[in-house]
């Protein structure tokens, strides 16, 4: 089993839809989460930043921590055809030299005009 | 404000070619990075760095090498380029425990 989960997708949604991307894991002891969205061509782009359970909103994006699950979620209210991109989920541990994230592989999202 | 800052943004190398990569960061961020990403597979990190002088191997190292010798630099360096290493590589960093901050990417083909 991989530590990090992801559906790649492609997830296709007309605009103004509520999008839900998730991601589980296996490691009890990651304690920060992210959500990086990534343009084609580009490099991936922090979006939200999380620690431990619970919930986190900027704007038309939600995150979600659900550690007794494993389970985050992103959720975009009213999606745009500028969310068209990749989103990467991305967790780390707090221990020491706990430097390096584990990451899903990404859900290819398409908001439709 | 330049963030993570990578050259050159695309390159074709022939198979046994060398070259290296550049990273520089002006964030003073002392975690740094190189991760690959394919088709399927994600990101992938190739080594790391958590301060200058000071390097570490990451989940696929092989025909890579890195060196830190600044805070501020992070050269990749492909010692004789094959075909498998066509890919796109990205630089990050970020302070200890921090949030990491990717470079825009060098689409590299190997012919």
């Amino acid at each position: 089993q991989k530590e990090v989960e992801q559906d790649p997708g492609p997830l296709s949604v007309p605009e103004g839809a509520i999008v839900s991307l998730n991601c589980t894991y296996s490691n009890s002891a990651f304690q920060y989460f992210m959500w990086y969205r990534q343009y084609s061509r580009k490099g991936p782009e922090l979006l939200m930043y999380t620690y431990s359970s619970g919930n986190k909103e900027d704007g038309r994006f939600t995150a979600q921590v659900d550690k007794s699950s494993k389970y985050i979620s992103l959720f975009i209210r009213d999606s745009q055809p500028s969310d068209s991109a990749t989103y990467l989920c991305a967790m780390r541990d707090s221990g020491a030299g706990s430097y390096q994230l584990t990451f899903g592989k990404g859900t290819k999202l398409s908001v439709i005009p | 404000n330049a963030g993570v800052t990578q050259t050159p943004k695309f390159q074709v190398l022939k198979t046994g070619q060398s070259m290296t990569l550049q990273c520089a960061q002006d964030m003073n961020h002392e975690y740094m990075s190189w991760y690959r990403q394919d088709p399927g597979m994600g990101l992938r990190l190739i080594h790391y760095s958590v301060g200058a002088g000071i390097t570490d191997q990451g989940e696929v190292p092989n025909g890579y090498n890195v060196s830190r010798s600044t805070t501020e630099d992070f050269p990749l360096r492909l010692l004789s380029a094959a075909p498998s290493q066509t890919s796109v590589y990205f630089c990050a960093s970020s302070s200890l425990k921090g949030k990491l901050f990717f470079g825009s990417g060098t689409q590299l083909s190997v012919l």
